[in-house]
């Protein structure tokens, strides 16, 4: 099993904060991870994929980077819409997807 | 529109046996891999596992967790999705939501699920 863990736990921040959000994986997952985004409620949605591409219809002010075995989402400035838990997932192992605990981003 | 309507949650005893189904619309559902994906109470999220196209095998994987459990199953002439679950454990209780899945494993559409207690 491929281990993702994300780091922080929670991020407490304010509306036009640029925020980073860590992904960290036990064994190399190339290029081959997404982040979701989930609003209580909701259901999650897809943000990025294969590290670095937007989904469709996703804001520009959210971009993914990494590769390996460490991985970052960044929102260069929040909107209150933004405040959620935030997943990464590894689709490099097929036969067993992984998502990490989760990061949730919370008004200050 | 992409919509997928999850539908046999209930209460069931550890141990127990339960099917769930998946009504797809809205693409063309015999050209999509298709997942199961769980979430517990206030908790994240566990894939469960996913079945192929018939063009590419219509094969499954399951997660270690629920190997030898759980079964998905297609049926392409219902646009239907199911996971048949046996011996039920108490940690199978959540949310269980069906998802498109864009062949490598990202997910692009969720049902909004079904609950399942195991007690």
């Amino acid at each position: 099993e491929i281990v993702l863990t994300q780091s922080p736990a929670t991020l407490s921040l304010s509306p036009g904060e640029r925020v980073t959000l860590s992904c960290r994986a036990s064994q190399s997952v190339s290029s081959y991870l997404a982040w979701y985004q989930q609003k209580p409620g909701q259901v999650p949605r897809l943000l990025i994929y294969d590290a670095s591409n937007r989904a469709p219809g996703i804001p520009a002010r959210f971009s993914g980077s990494g590769s390996g075995a460490d991985f970052t989402l960044t929102i260069s400035s929040l909107e209150p819409e933004d405040f959620a838990v935030y997943y990464c997932q590894q689709c490099s192992d097929s036969n067993w997807l992984t998502f990490g605990g989760g990061t949730k981003v919370e008004i200050k | 529109e992409v919509q997928l309507v999850e539908s046999g949650g209930a209460l069931v005893k550890p141990g127990g046996s339960l099917r769930l189904s998946c009504a797809a619309s809205g693409f063309t559902f015999n050209t999509v891999w298709m997942s199961w994906v769980r979430q517990a109470p206030g908790q994240g999220l566990d894939w469960l596992g996913r079945i192929k196209t018939k063009t590419d095998g219509g094969t499954t994987d399951h997660a270690a967790p629920v190997k030898g459990r759980f079964t998905i199953s297609r049926d392409d002439s219902k646009n239907m999705l199911y996971l048949q679950m046996n011996g039920l454990k108490t940690e199978d209780t959540g949310v269980y939501h069906c998802v498109t899945d864009w062949g490598r494993g990202y997910f692009g559409s969720w049902g909004q699920g079904t609950l399942v207690t195991v007690s």
